[in-house]
């Protein structure tokens, strides 16, 4: 089975601190996402990467960034944590697209709170 | 500009009753792909179903049923018989070929309660 580890379930962490959230994947997927899912929002995609220390910014990317030093691991990076920023984080991974959109595999999601 | 709506917030239904989760996107790619995906209270999103905008038919798996319909623009989602297992959160999610790159559109979701 395909197996997308997030690094925690629960995260509280205060306002301002640095904040990494880690993602490992097993199925040497190159394809590795980051959302975000919010009450009514659905997911949000946040950063997407497709290939070692390839990123590409997705639709709300301020306050993120990543980093992509192995294929099977991709991390989310809150540089300073803002109380707007808890929400629930969802990491995916994917095979290539070769020209086929194909299903995603996520991991069990990290609930961050920020105080 | 690409966009999935799931009108439906909350549905709770009965045990054994059919349940139907609707979903309409808009896109302006003419290749696209729409997809299924159900969020158990363990919160990991598990995929359900994939289908691309050439491929109209509709499908059964099980007691699930998904209806494709181009010219509404829908996606709908059938749970037949519902089992208080099937109790999650639906999400609807659009990928076009042309627009959007890697990007896949998720509607808000359904989350969807069976009472026993």
């Amino acid at each position: 089975d395909v197996k997308v580890t997030q690094s925690s379930r629960y995260l509280v962490k205060r306002t301002g601190e640095k904040v990494f959230l880690e993602c490992v994947q097993d199925m040497d997927h190159e394809n590795m996402f980051w959302y975000r899912q919010d009450p009514g929002l659905g997911l949000r995609l946040i950063y997407f990467s497709y290939d070692v220390k390839m990123k590409e910014k997705g639709d709300i990317p301020e306050g993120y960034s990543v980093s992509r030093e192995k294929k099977e691991r991709f991390s989310l990076i809150l540089e300073s944590a803002s109380t707007n920023q808890t929400s629930m984080y969802l990491c995916a991974s994917s095979p290539p697209q070769t020209g086929r959109r194909l299903e995603a595999f996520f991991g069990q999601g990290t609930r961050l709170t920020v105080v | 500009a690409q966009k999935v709506t799931q009108a439906q917030t909350e549905i709770s239904v009965v045990e054994k009753e059919d349940v139907t989760l609707d979903c309409v996107y808009e896109t302006r790619d003419t290749t696209y792909y729409l997809f299924w995906y159900k969020q158990p209270p363990s919160g990991e999103l598990v995929f359900l179903i994939r289908r691309n905008s050439f491929d109209e038919q509709n499908e059964i798996s099980g007691r699930y049923s998904w209806n494709f319909q181009k010219s509404t623009s829908s996606f709908n989602f059938t749970i037949t018989a519902s089992q208080v297992v099937d109790s999650a959160v639906y999400f609807c999610a659009l990928s076009g070929l042309n627009t959007g790159g890697f990007k896949t559109i998720f509607g808000a979701g359904t989350r969807l309660f069976v009472k026993a």
